[in-house]
């Protein structure tokens, strides 16, 4: 079955820089990537997603990259804020039954 | 903003009770699943329901597991005899179609075996 890895598993940042998590998969059979951000004590939520038609798709500050022959894609995260600290994850899917995750970065941005 | 809703927000059982997690789905929804999360661990799928049964299901989703829609409305998880590994955050998620579609996610019931 697919096995998501991701890291890191924490990372610090100071306000306004950059930050980038990475994501490999094992199932060349996975067509879509999206990317969740998990607040304390909350479900996650969709960010931004990336299916396997297409390299890169931006959203304001957020972009993710995919590079299939890889199999891996990654999440950046531009101009970061405090508000941006939360708990992201990766997840991959085959078909419509599930998604399957990566371990989570804690993304800790400092004022 | 459509939501997914679950009930209660936080469930505390004896040892090898039964334990029953509510989730009202997004209306015009479809599809729907069970998620769970060991604190400080990946979110882990554990069941798939489409169009009234399980589609797919997980090594974890053992008989004690069950999933139902009793009223149509209402996206029910049991736990019939419930462990102390079972205490975790379970997550409602649905989509409006299966493939490869946005899954929106409840807040979550935590719940504590004791």
């Amino acid at each position: 079955g697919e096995n998501v890895e991701q890291h890191p598993s924490t990372l610090s940042v100071q306000e306004g820089d950059s930050a980038v998590i990475k994501c490999t998969y094992s199932d060349s059979a996975s067509n879509y990537f999206p990317w969740y951000k998990q607040e304390l004590g909350k479900g996650p939520q969709l960010i931004i997603d990336i299916r396997s038609n297409v390299g890169e798709k931006k959203d304001q500050r957020i972009a993710v990259t995919l590079n299939k022959t890889a199999k891996h894609f990654s999440l950046h995260i531009t101009e970061t804020q405090p508000e941006d600290s939360a708990v992201y994850f990766c997840a991959a899917s085959g078909g419509f039954q599930k998604l399957v995750f990566g371990t989570g970065t804690r993304l800790l941005v400092s004022p | 903003e459509p939501e997914v809703t679950q009930t209660p927000s936080h469930q505390v059982t004896q040892m090898g009770q039964e334990v029953i997690l509510r989730c009202v789905p997004i209306s015009n929804h479809l599809y729907f699943y069970w998620y769970r999360q060991i604190l400080g661990q990946k979110v882990e799928f554990l069941v798939s329901f489409y169009n009234n049964e399980i589609s797919e299901k997980s090594e974890i989703f053992d008989d004690q597991f069950s999933v139902e829609r009793p009223d149509g409305s209402n996206f029910t998880l049991k736990i019939r005899s419930t462990k102390l590994e079972d205490s975790a955050m379970y997550f409602c998620a649905t989509t409006i179609q299966g493939l490869n579609t946005e899954a929106f996610f409840g807040q979550g019931t935590r719940l504590t075996v004791v």
